[in-house]
């Protein structure tokens, strides 16, 4: 697995967008990167994926840097249930294996 | 996504006592399944990785006499703890996963062994 690190909080206000960096920069060019979010005392819930290009999808939009060794996932409009650690994860091809770091806690505020 | 399902969701045991989670697929036939454990403020951490008809590989420092591992089907995975312990006591999710490197991942057990 690329590592991938993450800030480890972040503060957004409610109804703005919120953006979290993950960097990896050991990634290698067949490995997609993931992002999951766990919701307190919850099982970890897929938002997105990706492997070059920029991805959308109606929870998230993921922008992944030309030489893809960072990438942002932007919640657009964020809601106080947006409050969860995201998980930014780069899975060896082929193993399926996850390795979760610590994440970056997400607080949105009213 | 592929919705999982984790039973029980929280189980109180005595010290001794061995404890089995199920983690069924209600929607996707998964070729490989994962176990994680997750202790208080903590991330997850892989337990063991298994294949429908093969042994679980067992990450390093996991005890596979300890923590047994039944892929049943492509649709059911057990996890039983022997013997548990307090120091047993955490969270566990399962997730599966099929010929990509998707994973979705169950609601969680939460075990207290007292």
């Amino acid at each position: 697995d690329a590592k991938t690190t993450q800030p480890t909080s972040m503060d957004c206000a409610e109804g703005r967008a919120a953006n979290l960096p993950c960097n990896h920069s050991t990634i290698s060019g067949n490995e997609y990167v993931y992002w999951y979010r766990q919701i307190h005392s919850q099982g970890p819930q897929y938002i997105i994926h990706g492997l070059k290009n920029n991805e959308t999808n109606e929870m998230a939009s993921l922008i992944i840097t030309e030489d893809r060794k960072s990438s942002t996932l932007i919640l657009p409009h964020a809601t106080l249930r947006d409050t969860a650690v995201y998980y930014c994860i780069a899975p060896s091809s082929g193993t399926y294996k996850y390795i979760f770091g610590t994440g970056t806690r997400l607080k949105v505020l009213a | 996504g592929a919705v999982v399902s984790q039973h029980p969701s929280r189980v109180i045991c005595k010290s001794g006592t061995s404890v089995k989670i199920e983690c069924r697929s209600l929607d996707f036939q998964a070729t490989t399944m994962f176990w994680y454990r997750q202790f208080p403020k903590k991330s997850l951490m892989l337990m063991a990785t298994s294949n429908e008809g093969s042994k679980a590989t067992y990450e390093q420092g996991v005890e596979k006499d300890k923590f047994l591992i039944n892929h049943a089907s492509l649709t059911l995975s057990t996890l039983t703890v022997t013997s548990a312990h307090p120091e047993d006591s955490s969270f566990y999710i399962c997730s599966m996963g099929g010929d990509t490197d998707t994973q979705y991942f169950g609601p969680g057990t939460r075990l207290t062994v007292l």
